[in-house]
């Protein structure tokens, strides 16, 4: 099934620096998000990127979309403690059954230490 | 407040032994759906509802059952547990699909012994 797949599965930088987050995935999509989790709880929407847009961003967060290479990252600017967090990317498909659906990658681990 | 809640957050049981992990949101959101969450698989799909009556199963359906009777209710039947169902779970809703976010519930632990 269509899939993200998230790289680096773990990072671990101090605070002030940059973190920078991959996702790559199959198919054709609608757009792709990015989530975030605090642990075991439930995730949290961060950004949204549609599949006719290149770049996005949202505070100090960055997000680019690659459709050619089907593919995406998540730039986490200045980093903080805060956000020391699990980041999931989600992308939405269509489906054969001509409903769409989102599908989660597996996660990267960030770990921001101070 | 707009929220998703599920019930309960914590759960011990015995194989076989039938269950209901409950969904509610109050969002007028129409798509609902259930995720499992386990370590190195990340979230995977269990089913999915597009509006009332209408449901759909995801990537791993088997040993699940759903029913969308309300729009604001989805809840998930474990008709069997067994101990590979352990797992942390989460139901999320949207507006609609395709579209804007997904929100998520606080999840439910469930242990099957």
């Amino acid at each position: 099934s269509q899939q993200g797949e998230e790289d680096p599965q773990a990072l671990s930088i101090q605070e002030g620096e940059n973190a920078t987050m991959n996702c790559s995935y199959k198919t054709s999509i609608n757009n792709l998000q990015w989530y975030r989790q605090n642990s075991g709880r439930g995730l949290v929407h961060l950004i949204l990127i549609r599949s006719n847009e290149r770049e996005k961003h949202s505070g100090r967060l960055r997000v680019t979309l690659d459709t050619s290479k089907k593919s995406s990252s998540l730039l986490i600017t200045a980093s903080r403690a805060a956000d020391t967090a699990s980041y999931f990317c989600a992308t939405e498909a269509y489906m054969n059954s001509g409903y769409s659906t989102l599908t989660f990658g597996k996660g990267t681990m960030l770990l921001v230490s101070p | 407040e707009a929220q998703v809640t599920q019930n309960p957050r914590y759960l011990i049981t015995v194989t076989g032994k039938k269950l209901t992990v409950t969904c509610s949101q109050n969002m007028n959101h129409e798509y609902m759906s259930w995720y499992r969450q386990d370590p190195g698989l990340g979230l995977r799909q269990i089913y999915y509802s597009m509006n009332v009556e209408v449901t759909d199963k995801g990537d791993v359906p088997e040993g699940y059952k759903v029913s969308r009777k309300e729009k604001r209710n989805f809840p998930l039947i474990l008709e069997s547990p067994s101990p590979n169902q352990t797992s942390l779970y989460f139901c999320a809703s949207s507006l609609r699909v395709p579209g804007p976010e997904a929100f998520f519930g606080q999840g439910t632990r469930l242990t099957v012994v």
